[in-house]
């Protein structure tokens, strides 16, 4: 069964930079969600995206910034990376927004900044 | 405000044992969702299992079960035999009526010795 995919995989930036993270949900699912792993931690909720609209904000840094396309695939921004910024950046797909459904998460893209 | 507990940082066992993963959460709301997913050292986050607030029945999935129990507020989870393969970090997740982001809580580590 096809799964979330994310890209890229690993990915390693300097301060000050730029990085965009993409996110391809399953087929037919049109919600999409951003979650950020710390060293040693559980995911944070950062922002989620449902029928190209923005359904629901975490905590979300203004320097980061996200959006949903007509086909469902969804990106994320980082601007002025820092050093915290460094995580795995899951991203997760669910059929509808809907809290009763499971949300299937991707294998992360691990981003390092140096 | 909602919120996950796991306790348990880590937990080591021998082969075959049987483990008990404990988590506690809170919530205001009287709908909410129950989640356990399993991040093996590869990174990718699984779902495991999903539990609605109204239904308190327990289940059972090969040498997985879950006991729910909302006078306690707890959702634990109970590895039966344990195997080498278990060996990872699971984390215990709630979503609540009236949003679909997960909270997670801060993960239990198992490592199953041979």
């Amino acid at each position: 069964a096809a799964g979330v995919i994310q890209s890229p995989r690993h990915l390693i930036k300097e301060k000050r930079e730029t990085a965009t993270l993409k996110c391809y949900p399953i087929p037919r699912h049109d919600t999409v969600y951003w979650y950020q792993q710390g060293p040693g931690q559980d995911p944070q909720f950062l922002i989620s995206f449902y029928e190209k609209m923005q359904s629901d904000k975490g905590s979300i840094p203004d320097r980061f910034s996200a959006q949903q396309f007509s086909d469902y695939h969804s990106e994320l921004n980082m601007s002025s990376l820092e050093l915290g910024d460094s995580a795995l950046y899951f991203c997760a797909s669910s059929l509808t927004s809907a809290a009763y459904n499971e949300q299937f998460f991707g294998p992360g893209t691990r981003l390092t900044v140096l | 405000a909602q919120k996950v507990t796991q306790a348990q940082t880590e937990i080591s066992v021998v082969e075959k044992e049987d483990v008990t993963l404990d988590c506690v959460y809170e919530t205001r709301d009287t709908t909410y969702y129950l989640f356990w997913y399993k991040q093996p050292p590869s990174g990718e986050l699984v779902f495991l299992i999903r539990r609605n607030s109204f239904d308190e029945q327990n289940e059972i999935s090969g040498r997985y079960s879950w006991n729910f129990q909302k006078s306690t507020s707890s959702f634990n989870f109970t590895i039966t035999a344990s195997q080498v393969v278990d060996s990872a970090v699971y984390f215990c997740a709630l979503s609540e009526g009236n949003t679909d982001k997960l909270i997670f809580g801060t993960g239990t580590r198992l490592q199953v010795f041979p």
